[in-house]
């Protein structure tokens, strides 16, 4: 079956650490999201990719960072520079300039 | 700036009613909104998008309004069942005054008893 697979599902990060949330996605989309979301809040978009080699900041991409490499792929870095980086990441993708979003899992990240 | 607002207490009924969610949004003129499902501690499922020139869209037992004069969509589930428990999200996107990206609401946490 196609989806979205997030790894790890639960991770712990000590200050001061670089953490790397991975998202592999088989349905062939085009386009690869990175949002965080909190508590009573709306989901928010960290950094975006519509085409492979090439990706655009969000809404709070500071003290994050990403790369896309293969088509498949957009692993996303939370940085020591993120100042409250524990949250819950989600990974999503969609077809070319359609805006209806597949998510993955999730991965939810606690610094300790 | 561009806001989106959900009802952030929780919706609590009786299994069989209709649960009606609402969401409001100002200062945008969408070109379509979107409803998604989230389970708790999982990814939010796509359920339904309507576009600003359709006024009501069906899905089985799910009903989407979309009002562009009161800045309303207002999201119905049907003969409810405790299955349908979950939190709902309403999402903006498109129109003149976007920059391509999506817009969420909070959620909103239905309870479906028994």
């Amino acid at each position: 079956d196609g989806g979205i697979t997030q790894s790890p599902k639960y991770l712990f990060r000590k200050e001061g650490q670089n953490v790397t949330l991975s998202c592999e996605q088989n349905l062939n989309h085009d386009a690869m999201y990175w949002y965080r979301q909190d508590p009573g809040q709306g989901l928010r978009l960290i950094y975006y990719s519509q085409i492979v080699n090439d990706f655009q900041k969000g809404d709070i991409a500071e003290g994050y960072s990403v790369s896309r490499e293969k088509k498949e792929s957009f692993p996303l870095t939370v940085t020591s520079a993120q100042k409250n980086p524990t949250a819950f990441y989600l990974c999503a993708s969609s077809l070319g300039g359609a805006n209806v979003l597949t998510f993955g899992a999730g991965s939810r990240l606690t610094v300790l | 700036s561009q806001k989106i607002e959900q009802n952030s207490e929780a919706l609590n009924i009786q299994e069989g009613k209709t649960a009606t969610l609402t969401c409001n949004y100002t200062n945008y003129s969408p070109a379509y909104l979107q409803w998604y499902r989230q389970d708790p501690g999982r990814g939010p499922v796509f359920l339904l998008l309507i576009r600003e020139n359709e006024k009501e869209k069906r899905k089985e037992r799910l009903k989407v309004t979309f009002d562009t004069t009161l800045k309303q969509s207002l999201f119905h589930i049907t003969a409810s069942q405790p299955a349908d428990s979950a939190t709902y999200l309403c999402v903006l996107g498109g129109g003149s005054s976007n920059t391509g990206k999506l817009i969420f609401g909070q959620g909103t946490t239905l309870q479906v008893k028994p």
